[in-house]
C-alpha cells in the first residue's frame, strides 16, 4: 500500500497569512494526488485534483503543486472559513490512501 | 443538484451486521464508480471500498476484506455496504462518495472524490 505522510499535523495561523502543507508519498504517484478540506459534521470537500488542478467553485487562493512523491497545498491570504482539517489522498492505486490530516487553527 | 444521502447507521454489538445505503440523485449514477470512505472518532479519513459502474469490479482495503461487501443497484440509484462480523475498530462515520475522473491526458486519467454524502455513524459496542 502507498503511505501518505502530511506535515505539519497541526498549524496555527492568522487571517491573511499564507500557509503551506506538504504531503509525501511512499513511492512515486505521478500527479495522482488530491487535496480535501474537512470541517466537523460536514462532508469533505474536494479542493485540488491531479496535484494542481483547481476544482470548480474553489477559490483561487488554493493552489497545489508537485509530482512524483512530494506535493504541497498552499493557501494565500487565509480567510476565516479556511480553518479546517486538510487531507491529501493518492488515486494512483487501490487501496486509495489519505494522509493523516493537517488541522489548521486560528492563532 | 447532486445529492448523496446515507442511511442505515446505528449501534451494533461486536460480531453483528449492518447494511448501509446511499441514495443518489442529480447525476447519472450508472456512469460512475462509487466509493465508501470512513472516519473513526478522532482519526483521519480511510478509503474502504469502491465499485465499478456495472458492479463487475470491486476493491477493498485489507482491514475489511471478507467482512464487508460493496454493491449497487443502478435501477434504484443506490449504493450499499453490507458489514458483517463488525469490530469495535469499525466504529466510524461512513461516507459514500462519487469517484470522478477530473481529466485524462496521455493515457492517464486522474480521479478524485468530488461529491460526498453527509455520513452515517456506525457504532460497534457491547
Amino acid at each position: 500500500d502507498i503511505q501518505m505522510t502530511q506535515s505539519p499535523s497541526s498549524l496555527s495561523a492568522s487571517v491573511g497569512d499564507r500557509v503551506t502543507i506538504t504531503c509525501r508519498a511512499s513511492q512515486s504517484i505521478s500527479s495522482y494526488l488530491n487535496w480535501y478540506q474537512h470541517k466537523p459534521g460536514t462532508a469533505p470537500k474536494l479542493l485540488i485534483y491531479a496535484a494542481s488542478s483547481l476544482q470548480s467553485g474553489v477559490p483561487s487562493r488554493f493552489t497545489g503543486s508537485g509530482s512524483g512523491t512530494d506535493f504541497t497545498l498552499s493557501i494565500s491570504s487565509l480567510q476565516p472559513e479556511d480553518f479546517a482539517t486538510y487531507y491529501c489522498q493518492q488515486s494512483y492505486s487501490t487501496p486509495y490512501t489519505f494522509g493523516q490530516g493537517t488541522k489548521l487553527e486560528i492563532k | 443538484e447532486v445529492q448523496l444521502v446515507e442511511s442505515g447507521g446505528g449501534v451494533v454489538q461486536p460480531g453483528g451486521s449492518l447494511r448501509l445505503s446511499c441514495a443518489v440523485s442529480g447525476f447519472t449514477f450508472s456512469s460512475y464508480w462509487m466509493s465508501w470512505v470512513r472516519q473513526a472518532p478522532g482519526k483521519g479519513l480511510e478509503w474502504v471500498a469502491n465499485i465499478k459502474q456495472d458492479g463487475s469490479e470491486k476493491n477493498y482495503v485489507d482491514s475489511i476484506k471478507g467482512r464487508f461487501t460493496i454493491s449497487r443497484d443502478n435501477a434504484k440509484n443506490s449504493l450499499y455496504l453490507q458489514m458483517n462480523s463488525l469490530r469495535a475498530e469499525d466504529t466510524a462515520v461512513y461516507y459514500c462518495a462519487r469517484d470522478w475522473v477530473g481529466y485524462c491526458s496521455g493515457g492517464s486519467c486522474y480521479g478524485a472524490f468530488d461529491y460526498w454524502g453527509q455520513g452515517a455513524l456506525v457504532t460497534v459496542s457491547s
